[in-house]
């Protein structure tokens, strides 16, 4: 089955500094890729997705790029703010059947 | 509220118990899955459907757990003989499939705790 990696584990940011998160998958087959953001005690959200006909997407400070061959996608966050702190996964499906999460990204803005 | 619903959000069982959750998905939707998350993991995939249809289960769901959805529209996970280690925070997700996105929608979660 698919094995998505997720690193690192926690990241620490300055206000207004940028953030990356960076995910591997291994199966070739994979073409939808969601990044989630999970707040303490609350469920994950959507924040960006992709899929593999397309190489960056970019939603106001919040990008992700997919390079398939490397079977790699990245999350960017830019002007990073306090209210970004949580916790970020990143997930591997083919056609929508099954996701696979990421061990998840614990990120801290500091003010 | 027209997003995916769960009851209950919490639930304290002895060993040895069973429980039983309902996850209300979005109306609209036709595909339903359930996770299971631990404490800083991400989510572990258990289980979909399609419809009525139970489509895919994980290894991780053993012959103690059992899913239905019998009309299409709202599900059950079923634990039977709970153990400690069946503690853990159970997410259901629903979604449109043959739609123009394939984006999942979570609920809040049911938290077991086996004690």
């Amino acid at each position: 089955g698919e094995n998505v990696e997720q690193h690192p584990s926690t990241l620490s940011v300055q206000e207004g500094d940028s953030a990356v998160i960076k995910c591997t998958y291994s199966d070739s087959a994979s073409n939808y890729f969601p990044w989630y953001k999970q707040e303490l005690g609350k469920r994950p959200q959507l924040i960006i997705d992709i899929r593999s006909n397309v190489g960056e997407k970019k939603d106001q400070r919040i990008a992700v790029t997919l390079n398939k061959t490397a079977k790699h996608f990245s999350l960017h966050i830019t002007e990073t703010q306090p209210e970004d702190s949580a916790v970020y996964f990143c997930a591997a499906s083919m056609g929508g059947n099954q996701f696979y999460f990421g061990t998840g990204t614990s990120l801290t803005v500091i003010p | 509220d027209t997003g995916v619903s769960q009851n209950p959000r919490h639930k304290i069982t002895k060993r040895g118990q069973n429980v039983t959750f309902r996850c209300d998905p979005i109306s609209e939707h036709n595909r339903l899955y359930w996770y299971r998350q631990t404490l800083g993991q991400g989510p572990e995939f258990l289980t979909y459907f399609q419809n009525e249809a139970q489509l895919e289960k994980s290894r991780l769901l053993s012959d103690r757990f059992s899913a239905e959805r019998p009309k299409g529209s709202f599900s059950t996970l079923e634990i039977q003989r709970t153990e400690q280690g069946d503690s853990a925070m159970y997410l259901c997700a629903s979604t449109l499939v043959g739609g123009p996105a394939k984006t999942q929608y979570f609920g809040p979660g049911t938290r077991l705790l086996v004690l």
